[in-house]
């Protein structure tokens, strides 16, 4: 079964600075996608961003990019010149070939001003 | 473009009754999937459909089943309820099985008593 592992529970970066968040993931297959969602206390999930396995070139969107390591199972998010609007939790998605998605249990991250 | 949205926010139903959650999906997305997340969790995969058909299932219970209606809005179902049913449930749209990523609905709060 496929797991999706976030090791930092709570991470905090000052305004403007750049953060980075951890995410690994377990599974056999070579063909899947990986996502990072945003959810604020509002609870909708946001899509951050998303990398196609297939694909070497690290996904960007504007001040969020990926570093996704595939032999080593690693899909780490930074996020630079962090604003407040960023705070929330973070969460790692993985979606195999069956249509399943796992969770990672997330990362909260504060913003300070 | 609508988004996704979930009725009812918030329900609470006794141990044993069962309730059925409603979703409507955003226009244009063919794909819904359904998610439980307990209190300080990552969301939980239930299942997808695609075109009315369920195409995706994870680790729940058959007391949990799901409907999609030709127009895509969909239905989740949880007969025989338990307390740890208790959680937010969210529901999310997509085109082609979500390749390119979820849109969320804000979720329904479904407590147990």
């Amino acid at each position: 079964a496929q797991t999706v592992t976030q090791s930092q529970p709570e991470m905090s970066v000052q305004e403007a600075e750049t953060v980075t968040l951890s995410c690994t993931y377990d599974t056999s297959e070579s063909d899947y996608y990986l996502f990072w969602y945003k959810q604020p206390p509002s609870r909708q999930m946001i899509l951050v961003i998303r990398q196609e396995a297939y694909k070497q070139q690290n996904a960007t969107e504007n001040r969020f990019s990926v570093n996704f390591q595939k032999a080593a199972k690693s899909f780490s998010l930074k996020i630079s010149d962090s604003q407040l609007g960023d705070a929330a939790m973070y969460f790692c998605a993985y979606r195999n070939t069956g249509n399943q998605f796992y969770f990672g249990t997330g990362t909260s991250l504060t913003v300070i001003p | 473009e609508t988004g996704v949205t979930q009725s009812p926010t918030h329900l609470i139903k006794t141990r044993g009754q069962q309730v059925t959650l409603r979703c409507s999906s955003q226009s244009g997305h063919n794909t819904v999937s359904w998610y439980q997340q307990a209190l300080g969790q990552g969301p939980q995969f239930i299942f997808q459909y695609y075109r009315e058909e369920e195409n995706g299932r994870g680790n729940f219970p058959p007391r949990f089943s799901g409907l999609q209606f030709p127009n895509y809005s969909s239905e989740l179902n949880v007969n025989a309820l338990e307390l740890d049913d208790s959680a937010l449930y969210l529901c999310a749209s997509s085109l082609k099985g979500g390749h390119y990523g979820y849109t969320f609905g804000s979720g329904t709060r479904l407590t147990v008593v």
